[in-house]
């Protein structure tokens, strides 16, 4: 299994521009969520989604956009692009069920000049 | 909300010394709570988890035993090495609603040889 894929792993954005980061796993996993890490700092949950159709905000979701039309799939789009948005995006997925481990993606890292 | 509180780093120790890094909590109902380790430029890892009060979860040497009554997972080893330099996170999983993880800001490990 391919696990959580996310793409791409390195990307410049000049301020104000827009780009979208792909999330996809092949796990069928149910639940999937994107969270920021910038540096020297913890995660942060920036939007989720419990199923396809459904997502809903996390606590840094200002500047982000989320879809989720397949259960594979969950794209994040970042609209005008801020400095304060450089950090390391990880995508992650679980099938649901308590207790069960979270599977994280390997990393984006994007940085706004 | 859900916090997760870990000790300050860097935590520097030479080779062979034993570990402790602090992590309290702050949750509703019964947690799931984790390790993971980063090392430079990489993804999250699992290191360990425990589901329930009094579970010991333990990999590669590090342990770390669920406290319900102090509310406390502390990650310990008895004999560090330098390829465990890294940033350690303790993180909790609420059981109900979006199981998403909440992170502590993450404790730097320099291990010298």
């Amino acid at each position: 299994n391919a696990g959580v894929t996310q793409t791409p792993k390195f990307r410049i954005l000049k301020i104000g521009q827009s780009m979208t980061l792909q999330c996809a796993q092949d796990m069928n996993h149910n639940y999937m969520y994107w969270y920021r890490q910038d540096p020297g700092m913890g995660l942060k949950l920036i939007y989720y989604s419990v199923g396809a159709g459904i997502t809903d905000k996390g606590e840094v979701p200002n500047g982000y956009n989320v879809s989720r039309s397949t259960t594979e799939d969950f794209p994040l789009r970042l609209e005008l692009a801020a400095p304060s948005q450089t950090s390391v995006y990880f995508c992650a997925s679980i099938p649901g069920a308590a207790g069960n481990t979270i599977y994280f993606g390997e990393g984006s890292w994007l940085t706004v000049v | 909300g859900d916090s997760v509180t870990q000790m300050e780093g860097p935590v520097t120790l030479s080779e062979e010394a034993f570990l402790t890094i602090n992590c309290t909590y702050t949750a509703t109902g019964y947690p799931s709570l984790f390790w993971y380790v980063q090392y430079p430029g990489e993804g999250l890892q699992l290191l360990l988890k425990a589901t329930k009060a009094d579970d010991k979860g333990s990999n590669k040497g590090f342990e770390a035993t669920y406290r319900k009554e102090t509310t406390s997972f502390h990650l310990e080893k008895g004999s560090v090495q330098v390829s465990d330099s890294a940033v350690y996170f303790c993180a909790l999983s609420d059981q109900r609603g979006r199981r998403a993880l909440t992170f502590g800001s993450g404790t730097r490990l320099q291990v010298q040889p």
